[in-house]
């Protein structure tokens, strides 16, 4: 099955800095890469997504990278801001199996003001 | 759309009793997924129901976990007898159930068994 690796467990920057997330998976025939956003006592909320076809995929301050030869993904928040802080999970999944999604193990991120 | 709803927000319960927890999947979503946060473990998939059927539940992790869905609208997880290393946040989410689509989360459901 597939399995995904996330770094770092934590991350903490300052704000107006730049955050980088990172992961990989192991199944190449994964081909959907979505990140979620979990702030506390609330369930996971997509936040961007990219798909195989795609290497780069930017909404305002957030932007993923996907790099499908070496079988890694990454989340990039520039300009943080305090409300970035939350736990960030990457997931992967592939197109047969119905919107199942396998996790990484997270990232709290801290902006300090 | 209210989102996917999970009930109850909290439960406490004793060890050894029975406890259920209930989802309802947004309006036309085909996939619905039952998952289980702890600190430990992080985020598991537990089951997957896709159009009310069972799909893969290799992640139930025995046999006093059980998973019903008997309509498009309605799913339940099912503890029993509980046990106190079932303490944990399970969180119910559903999908349009195609290749590579979002999937949304309810609020959770924070069971702890004492």
């Amino acid at each position: 099955g597939e399995n995904v690796e996330q770094h770092p467990s934590t991350l903490s920057v300052q704000e107006g800095d730049s955050a980088v997330i990172k992961c990989t998976y192991s199944d190449s025939a994964s081909n959907y890469f979505p990140w979620y956003k979990q702030e506390l006592g609330k369930g996971p909320q997509l936040i961007i997504d990219i798909r195989s076809n795609v290497g780069e995929k930017k909404d305002q301050r957030i932007a993923v990278t996907l790099n499908k030869t070496a079988k890694h993904f990454s989340l990039h928040i520039t300009e943080t801001q305090p409300e970035d802080s939350a736990v960030y999970f990457c997931a992967a999944s592939r197109r047969t199996n119905a919107g199942k999604s396998t996790f990484g193990d997270g990232t709290t991120l801290t902006v300090k003001p | 759309d209210a989102g996917v709803i999970q009930s109850p927000r909290h439960e406490v319960t004793e060890m050894g009793q029975e406890v259920t927890l209930r989802c309802k999947p947004i309006s036309g979503h085909n996939s619905l997924f039952w998952y289980r946060q702890t600190m430990m473990r992080g985020l598991e998939l537990l089951i997957y129901f896709n159009n009310n059927v069972p799909i893969d539940d290799s992640g139930m992790p025995e046999d006093r976990f059980s998973a019903k869905m008997p309509n498009a609208s309605f799913s339940t997880l099912k503890i029993q007898p509980s046990e106190p290393r079932d303490s944990a946040v399970y969180f119910c989410a559903s999908s349009t159930g195609g290749g590579g689509t979002e999937a949304f989360f309810g609020q959770g459901t924070r069971l702890t068994v004492v």
